[in-house]
């Protein structure tokens, strides 16, 4: 079944606590995003990754790292996460060569008090 | 630089009625563009996307879209709708089969009995 998995799907933290966002995906999609969902707003990259340690800055990576040492896997970790960043996030992949055949992950409600 | 506007919020119609969501994009090409679903409490699921070629496209659950160079515009359409059709509708556009999605800010559509 091709899917893209996010974990957790809620979770609740504390400001200046460090938090990691989970995403894996079965279909050896090259490519990988993350991005996050607010009212008014759309969605916004936040990280993109091309392959295996190959990742880009999206428009609004401040505050966010990823990492990447699976092509299956893809982490969006905020060090000592802030209220502002109280969002959902999303993640997709798309194989290299269509990468605009975007698969999203069902998202994390993240909380930030 | 490329954007998507989407400038109706929130969107109201009977059941039974015709659907018009409005997207507008900025580009000096003619870009890629999409319409996505989303469905309360799940990602996002592509309903259709253009090309080129012909400005009528047609999506899943028979939406339909219809690009418009000379007005820059993507407009999502459907002859009559469905209480099961109440979701999130985003419009994005792409550079090119090789870019990042951008997305609109999304219209909420509500389908009343």
């Amino acid at each position: 079944d091709m899917k893209v998995t996010q974990m957790p799907r809620y979770l609740i933290k504390r400001m200046g606590e460090n938090v990691l966002l989970e995403c894996g995906q079965d279909m050896s999609h090259e490519t990988m995003y993350w991005y996050r969902q607010d009212p008014g707003l759309g969605l916004q990259l936040i990280y993109i990754s091309y392959d295996v340690d190959s990742n880009s800055e999206g428009d609004i990576p401040k505050g966010y790292r990823v990492s990447r040492k699976k092509r299956e896997h893809f982490s969006l970790i905020l060090d000592s996460a802030k209220t502002n960043q109280t969002s959902v996030y999303f993640c997709a992949s798309s194989p290299r060569d269509r990468n605009s055949d975007y698969t999203f992950g069902s998202g994390t409600r993240l909380l930030v008090i | 630089a490329q954007s998507v506007t989407q400038p109706d919020a929130r969107v109201t119609v009977s059941e039974g009625a015709s659907l018009q969501l409005r997207c507008k994009y900025s580009y000096s090409a003619t870009p890629y563009l999409f319409w996505y679903v989303q469905y309360p409490r799940q990602g996002l699921q592509l309903l259709l996307k253009y090309y080129s070629g012909d400005p009528v496209v047609q999506g899943v659950n028979s939406f339909e879209a219809e690009f418009s160079k000379s007005n820059s515009s993507f407009h999502l359409q459907k002859a009559s709708v469905h209480w099961s059709d109440s979701a999130v509708y985003f419009c994005a556009l792409s550079l090119s089969n090789y870019n990042v999605l951008y997305f609109g800010s999304g219209t909420k559509l509500t389908v009343e009995p």
